[in-house]
Formats: C-alpha cells, structure tokens, sequence
C-alpha cells in the first residue's frame, strides 16, 4: 500500500521556538493531506486539511498563524508549530487522501507514523 | 450534524474468542465508513471501508464489518481473536468530511 513518512518521529523544543513536521508522500501523489493532533486520551483531532498549491483550511478553534500548513508539492506538506508552548506538547500525525484508480476520493486515508513534540 | 461514536472506551477478549468492537454513526445521506487501526509506535492502518454494496465488509487481518443501516452501525468484527490484535481501533464516517470516533482500545489476553 501507499507509504506516507514524516519527519521528526519525535522532537523536543525551548517554549517559545518553532518546529518544522515534515510529511512526504514516498510512492504516490497526494493532492490533498491532513493533519492531526492526538491526545493522550486516544482522540483524534483534525486540525486542518491541506490542498497542494493552496491555502490550508484549518478547522474550528485551530490557530492558523500558530500551526502553519504548507503543501507546495504533490508530495510533501509541512506544519510548523510557531512559538510554541508546554500546551502545544503532542503527538502529531499527517495522512494523504487516496483517490485510487477512481481519481473520487472517498475518505481513506494513508497516514505518517506521528510526531511526538515536547515542549519544554 | 454528523457525528461517530464508538461506545467502548476499552474492550477485552480472550485469545481465540469471538470479538466485537461497536460503532454507530449519525450522517445525512448514503453514509462512508472506515475502520482503522493504530499499532503501539505506529501509525494508523487502514482496515476496511464501507461505500456500497454487500452489507458485510471484509478487510485486512480477518477483520470484518457489518453495514447495519436500521441500526447506524458499522460495527467490527473477528471470528477468532490474535493477542497481536491488540491495538486502538478507529471508526470513521464521511459525510461533508472525515470525522473520527474517540477510539477503542483492544486488549486480547492470552
């Protein structure tokens, strides 16, 4: 199946510096990929969706100018967590849509193996 | 609105049982329904999906689901529990968008 890598599998940062996830796409093209915030209770929080070549669309109560979303290639969309705080602490997991031989994405997903970042 | 509940914060189930793991859904129209599974220090997998068609879905490991649609559930199924089936299981439905149940953790016992 359809391989999806991210990029630091964990990372710990100062509370007030940014962090850079990386989510790549190894063998298929993702016009549109997700991002999610799990909690330690198993919760799984969209926080926005990314379309390639345009703007994120971020869900109700995610700040945009915090968690910054870039997909500028079919392959590759990052979030950064700007200044980022002890709250901001989680595990962060990127998926891709996959349209399959249909080119109709119909909501399943390939997902990363998640960030764990710490913030201290 | 849509919404995804999985009713079941934990489930336990002796090796070579029978288990179950629920799901119902509340969506407007002809509902998509994913099951997915998280490994411990993996990422998520997709397990099966519901569009159309034959009511019993068959996907990955021997996991099966039924579409109930009386009921709104999709719940999950295996005839015979693996202790490696344990795991956090995630139902979803598509409506407008992906949402997400809260997760069921599995716990199979030797």
């Amino acid at each position: 199946g359809a391989v999806v890598s991210q990029h630091p599998s964990r990372v710990i940062c100062k509370s007030g510096t940014s962090v850079k996830i990386e989510c790549r796409s190894l063998d298929f093209q993702a016009t549109t990929m997700f991002w999610y915030r799990q909690f330690p209770k198993q919760s799984l929080m969209l926080m926005a969706t990314s379309n390639e070549g345009s703007k994120a669309t971020y869900e109700q109560g995610v700040e945009k100018d915090k968690f910054l979303i870039n997909h500028a290639s079919l392959t590759l969309s990052t979030l950064t967590v700007t200044s980022a705080h002890p709250e901001d602490s989680s595990f962060y997991i990127c998926s891709a849509a996959d349209s399959g031989t249909s080119g109709v994405y119909e909501g399943e997903q390939y997902f990363g193996p998640g960030t764990r970042l710490t913030v201290t | 609105a849509q919404s995804v509940a999985q009713p079941e914060d934990q489930v336990n189930v002796a090796e070579g049982n029978p288990l179950t793991v629920k799901c119902t859904y509340s969506v407007s129209g002809n509902p998509y329904l994913f099951w997915y599974v998280q490994y411990p220090n993996r990422g998520l997998q997709f397990l099966l999906k519901y569009i159309t068609g034959d009511n019993l879905v068959k996907g990955s490991y021997g996991f099966e689901a039924e579409f109930n649609k009386s009921q709104t559930s999709f719940h999950l199924k295996k005839p015979s529990a693996l202790v490696s089936d344990s795991a956090l299981y995630f139902c979803a439905v598509r409506g407008e968008k992906l949402i997400w149940g809260a997760g069921t953790k599995l716990i199979i016992k030797p």
